[in-house]
């Protein structure tokens, strides 16, 4: 499993974009990156992966840097629902584990 | 929509004693994780499913929890004999084939008094 770095907590206004980093500096080139999300007291729920290149769901964007050393997460107008803990995971797929850390816990305020 | 189920949402147990949990993965999913999350910290992976056969095991306290899931579809997690230090959500979940999107349950909640 790839080693990811977040920062322990962020702050984001309500409308606007959350950007949230993950440095991943040891990823191979065979491992994607995967964003989940905990809302408080709920389950984990996967929001969007991508390998190289940059991704777009009706969640969020992804954005992965050439060097693969990084990614941001992008929310592009965040809602008080949004409030959470968001992890970003190296994972390679198959059978391997798949492994939280202690993620970045977004606050949205109004 | 799919979901997992899991039973019961939450459970109070005294120490000493036993407690089990159960899950349903999505119909069709081969893979099955438990994981424990204490408050504050991410979830850790206890143990990993596919179909019946135990993948991963290595962070399960095996002297006193034990998981199944005989015919590879739902499982059953033990907790005997309980400790206090065991209070904590516990969550399955299941993806298809063991790729990277899992889909969670609401997870037990359990508190050991």
């Amino acid at each position: 499993d790839a080693k990811t770095t977040q920062p322990p907590s962020m702050d984001c206004a309500e409308g606007r974009a959350a950007n949230l980093p993950c440095n991943h500096s040891t990823i191979s080139g065979n491992e994607y990156v995967y964003w989940y999300r905990q809302i408080h007291s709920q389950g984990p729920q996967y929001i969007i992966h991508g390998l190289k290149n940059n991704e777009t769901n009706e969640m969020a964007s992804l954005i992965i840097t050439e060097d693969r050393k990084s990614s941001t997460l992008i929310l592009p107008h965040a809602t008080l629902r949004d409030t959470a803990v968001y992890y970003c995971i190296g994972l390679q797929g198959g059978s391997e584990k798949l492994v939280f850390g202690k993620g970045t816990k977004l606050t949205v305020n109004p | 929509e799919a979901e997992v189920a899991q039973s019961p949402r939450y459970k109070i147990t005294e120490k000493s004693q036993a407690v089990a949990f159960w899950c349903d993965p999505i119909s069709g999913h081969a893979t099955l994780y438990w994981y424990r999350q204490i408050l504050g910290q991410g979830p850790e992976l206890l143990v990993q499913f596919q179909d019946e056969s135990v993948v991963d095991d290595s962070q399960l306290p095996k002297d006193r929890f034990s998981a199944e899931r005989l015919k590879g579809v739902d499982s059953t997690l033990k907790i005997q004999p309980a400790e206090l230090g065991d209070s904590a959500m516990y969550l399955c979940a299941s993806s298809f084939n063991g790729e990277g999107e899992a889909f969670f349950g609401q997870g037990t909640r359990l508190t050991v008094v």
